[in-house]
């Protein structure tokens, strides 16, 4: 089946600094979704996009759907303590009926 | 407006027992999403429903699972008879019904052990 390739697996940072993360696939994509999961609970949406080139914040949050349409990007700014959790992409392939694809996760670790 | 509401957060039973897994879904969303999430394999999906309607049940381990969805407000899914290798955090999602949103909304997950 179609996979994602999420990277990267995991991240040791600073308080205050900034993150990158990204997902990609072989295949073209229609929407991208930005999740983060903390221990215990569920995936909470982030951020949803829905046009290529597309790029949206939520709050200290900002996501890209790739110009190619096979990738997505999600930046954090001045990480505070809880970000500290696992983020997930997922994708709609154009050829993927109502089923997301989804990554395999960011680990997101913050030292104080 | 509450999200969707899964019962039990924890299941603990024997091999051989069977589980039943609950689920409401957001009211006014007519999808229905079951997954299953390990370390090793990430998020599963198991089955899912449109307006009540299983559409694609190809991630259904085998068997011992099923999953049914009587009305709009619940659903269940069922392991008999549960295996060692069924731990795992079952996760039930619901969407809204926009064709082309295909943002789904968790619920807190069923933490299920067999021992």
């Amino acid at each position: 089946g179609q996979q994602l390739n999420q990277s990267p697996q995991s991240m040791f940072i600073q308080e205050g600094e900034d993150v990158s993360m990204n997902c990609t696939s072989s295949s073209i994509f229609n929407t991208w979704l930005w999740y983060k999961q903390d221990p215990g609970e569920g995936p909470v949406l982030l951020i949803a996009l829905y046009k290529a080139g597309e790029l949206t914040s939520n709050g200290r949050l900002t996501a890209q759907f790739g110009i190619t349409r096979k990738d997505s990007f999600l930046n954090i700014s001045a990480s505070i303590p809880s970000d500290v959790g696992i983020y997930f992409c997922a994708g709609h392939p154009i050829q993927g009926a109502q089923k997301l694809v989804f990554g395999q996760g960011t680990r997101l670790t913050i030292n104080p | 407006d509450a999200g969707v509401i899964q019962s039990p957060r924890h299941e603990v039973t024997e091999m051989g027992q069977e589980v039943t897994l609950r689920c409401k879904p957001i009211s006014g969303h007519n999808s229905l999403f079951w997954y299953r999430q390990t370390m090793m394999r990430g998020l599963e999906l198991l089955i899912y429903f449109n307006n009540n309607v299983p559409i694609d049940d190809s991630g259904m381990p085998e068997d011992r699972f099923s999953a049914k969805m009587p009305n709009a407000s619940f659903s269940t899914l069922k392991i008999q008879p549960s295996e060692p290798r069924d731990s795992a955090v079952y996760f039930c999602a619901s969407r809204p019904p926009a064709a082309y949103e295909m943002k789904l909304f968790f619920g807190s997950g069923t933490q299920l052990s067999v021992l």
